[in-house]
C-alpha cells in the first residue's frame, strides 16, 4: 500500500501552459506539504495544510496554488509554467506539524517546463 | 533561510567502514530530523533527536545533537553499498522541517 502518492511521476510542458500535481496519502494524518527540489537537490518547503487549511506559504509565487480537498488530498496547480519551475516536486504528510513528527514523502514528480 | 546544512557535500568510503555525516543550522529547533533520498526517489525518515536529547541510537545509525553549537552528526556504522544515498538533516521549527542540500554518500562493495 503506497502511503504518500503522487501523478503523474513525469510531466513535460511547455512554458505558458498551466498543469496540476495531485497528491494523496492515506496515512490518516492532519498535516501535508508542497516542497521543491531544484537541479542542486536544494529541498525547500513551498506549502503547508494542516486539516485542509493553509498554515505556511513561503516565498513562492502567485503562480502556484493549493489546494486541499479535504485532509487526505493536497493538489499543486501551477498558471503559466516558466522555465525555472523545472525541478521536482515532493508532497509529504505528517501525523501533525513537523514538530513532533517525522514526515512521510511521495516519490516525485518530475517536472520539465521547455 | 536554509535551516539544514550538511557536511561533506559528498563522502565515498568503502564497504564496512563507518561514514559520518554533519549538519549545521542557524535557528532554534524543536527537534532535528535525518532523512535518506535515494536516487529518483522521495525521503524517507531516519531518525528524529528533540531538542533536549544528545544522542540517539536506530540499529547502525547514531546522531548526536549539539544545540550549542546548533550541529548534529550521523554516523553510519559498518555500511553496506544499499547506504548509498543523499542524506538530508532538516531542522524543525513551528510547523515545518527546513533542508540543506544534502550529503550525497557512495559506499564501494
Amino acid at each position: 500500500d503506497t502511503a504518500v502518492s503522487q501523478t503523474p511521476k513525469y510531466l513535460v510542458t511547455q512554458m505558458g501552459n498551466d498543469k496540476s500535481i495531485k497528491c494523496e496519502q492515506n496515512l490518516g494524518h492532519d498535516t501535508m506539504y508542497w516542497y521543491k527540489q531544484d537541479s542542486k537537490k536544494f529541498l525547500k518547503i513551498m506549502f503547508s495544510y494542516n486539516n485542509k487549511e493553509l498554515i505556511i506559504n513561503e516565498t513562492v509565487p502567485n503562480r502556484f496554488s493549493p489546494k486541499s480537498p479535504d485532509k487526505a488530498h493536497l493538489n499543486l496547480h501551477i498558471n503559466s509554467l516558466e522555465l525555472g519551475d523545472s525541478a521536482v516536486y515532493f508532497c509529504a504528510s505528517s501525523q501533525a506539524g513537523a514538530r513532533t513528527y517525522e514526515q512521510y514523502f511521495g516519490p516525485g514528480t518530475r517536472l520539465t517546463v521547455t | 533561510s536554509q535551516q539544514g546544512e550538511e557536511d561533506p557535500q559528498a563522502l565515498s568510503i568503502q564497504e564496512g567502514e563507518n561514514a559520518t555525516m554533519n549538519c549545521s543550522y542557524k535557528t532554534s529547533i524543536n527537534n532535528l530530523q535525518w532523512y535518506r533520498q535515494n536516487s529518483g526517489r522521495g525521503l524517507v525518515h531516519l531518525i528524529l533527536i528533540r531538542s533536549n536529547e544528545r544522542e540517539k541510537h536506530s540499529g547502525r545509525l547514531r546522531v548526536t545533537l549539539d544545540t550549542s553549537k546548533k550541529s548534529s552528526s550521523l554516523l553510519i556504522t559498518a555500511s553496506r553499498a544499499a547506504d548509498t544515498a543523499s542524506y538530508f538533516c532538516g531542522g524543525s521549527g513551528y510547523s515545518t522541517l527546513t533542508f540543506g542540500k544534502g550529503t550525497m554518500l557512495l559506499v564501494s562493495p
